[in-house]
């Protein structure tokens, strides 16, 4: 099945600074990547998500980029505010569909005012 | 707004014990799923569910069962609680997938003790 693997597992940046979280797939089928937020006593709520067809996707400060030939995807987050402070978790779709998908192991970003 | 709501926020149980974690979500979604969540680990899916009386078994299913009997409640079944099954437990729900629309919905988790 799908691999998913994040990376690094913590990040650490300074308030107004940039954070970039990497995540890399081992299914190369696999069309639908989206990115989910969480924080503290919550359940992940999804952020921004980004389909095979498309290079990037961009709302306000986040972004999302996808590498299909190198098979990874990456978060980016510009002026960092602490409510960006959270657990984030990239997945993929697996080619059976039905929705299921396949998260990697969560980064903890920490914004440091 | 689309809202998953579980039952309990924290439970405690002992080891042996039969325990029910109970998810209800308002959107009339046919899609439901349980994970668990673990340091370290991520997110597992244990079973999920596309409609009413159906069940698949997602990556780790041992030890657990689910029961679907309406369209917008999915349960949870620990039948022998033990302690490796302490962890939290998050329910989701989701559109079925012929609309594209995947996004799923967290509720915001049972954190399950067994001592």
């Amino acid at each position: 099945g799908e691999n998913v693997e994040q990376h690094p597992s913590t990040l650490s940046v300074q308030e107004g600074d940039s954070a970039v979280i990497k995540c890399t797939y081992s299914d190369s089928a696999s069309n639908y990547f989206p990115w989910y937020k969480q924080e503290l006593g919550k359940g992940p709520q999804l952020i921004i998500d980004i389909r095979s067809n498309v290079g990037e996707k961009k709302d306000q400060r986040i972004a999302v980029t996808l590498n299909k030939t190198a098979k990874h995807f990456s978060l980016h987050i510009t002026e960092t505010q602490p409510e960006d402070s959270a657990v984030y978790f990239c997945a993929a779709s697996t080619p059976s569909g039905n929705n299921r998908l396949a998260f990697g192991k969560g980064n903890q970003v920490v914004v440091i005012p | 707004d689309v809202k998953v709501t579980q039952s309990s926020r924290y439970l405690v149980k002992r080891t042996g014990e039969k325990v029910f974690l109970e998810c209800v979500q308002d959107m009339d979604h046919e899609n439901m799923f349980w994970y668990r969540q673990d340091p370290g680990l991520g997110l597992r899916l244990i079973y999920f569910s596309y409609d009413v009386k159906m069940k698949e078994k997602g990556d780790i299913p041992e030890g657990y069962s689910v029961s679907r009997e309406k369209k917008e409640r999915f349960s949870l079944i620990l039948e022998s609680a033990s302690t490796n099954q302490t962890s939290m437990y998050l329910c989701a729900s989701s559109a079925p997938v012929v609309t594209t629309n995947e996004k799923l919905f967290f509720g915001s988790g049972t954190q399950l003790s067994v001592l």
